[in-house]
């Protein structure tokens, strides 16, 4: 079935650790992008990616750092630089132009 | 004044009965608009999907776009303890690189 994973679904990291979240879609989108969500904030872009080798910073990408090295993978990074990485990771893949977005299982971070 | 404002709830009604989830948008220029479902700890999943105004029927679900007024709903008809989940709206412009904007989502709870 074609879908998208995300690893690890939980995740627990020390302050002043990089951590990196897994996305892998088998769909063949073109797009992918990481939104976070937090209790009563809704879902917030982080960053996206239209094509392969290409990204663009999203509303909050202060202390993220994503690559797209093949279509099928999107992953990210959340630094020792994000003040408040504990929060809901949602990776989601579109056809390019598409308005539908298809989302992962999603990956909670928590920071000890 | 948010683009899209969503009241968070929490919403609660018994078994059967009838369902109706707002968002209100400021941005004219909105085309597409569309519903997710969220169960607690997953990802989001499409729902409803609308063009530009007037409603669409799928099943016990109905959405509803009302353009003059920039208001959207979704009804659930004969709820069940299986549409317990949060509801987010979300609405994009026409464009490719446009990007989707959510709603904060509302949580519902349907008590058996």
């Amino acid at each position: 079935d074609g879908g998208i994973t995300q690893s690890p679904k939980y995740l627990f990291r020390k302050e002043g650790q990089n951590v990196t979240l897994s996305c892998e879609q088998n769909l063949n989108h073109d797009a992918m992008y990481w939104y976070r969500q937090d209790p009563g904030q809704g879902l917030r872009l982080i960053y996206y990616s239209q094509i392969v080798n290409d990204f663009q910073k999203g509303d909050i990408a202060e202390g993220y750092s994503v690559s797209r090295e093949k279509k099928e993978s999107f992953p990210l990074t959340v630094t020792s630089a994000q003040k408040n990485p504990t929060a809901f990771y949602l990776c989601a893949s579109s056809r390019r132009g598409a308005n539908v977005l298809t989302f992962g299982a999603g990956s909670r971070l928590t920071v000890l | 004044q948010k683009e899209v404002e969503q009241d968070p709830g929490p919403l609660s009604v018994p078994e059967g009965a009838i369902v109706s989830l707002n968002c209100t948008y400021s941005n004219s220029a909105f085309q597409y608009f569309m519903w997710y479902r969220q169960y607690s700890r997953k990802g989001p999943e499409l729902l409803m999907y609308t063009y530009s105004s007037g409603n669409k029927e799928d099943g016990r679900f109905t959405a509803q776009v009302d353009k003059s007024s920039k208001y959207i709903s979704l009804f659930i008809r004969d709820s069940q303890p299986s549409d317990s989940a949060t509801y987010l709206c979300a609405m994009k412009v026409q464009g490719g690189s446009e990007k989707l904007v959510f709603g904060k989502g509302t949580k519902l709870t349907v008590n058996p």
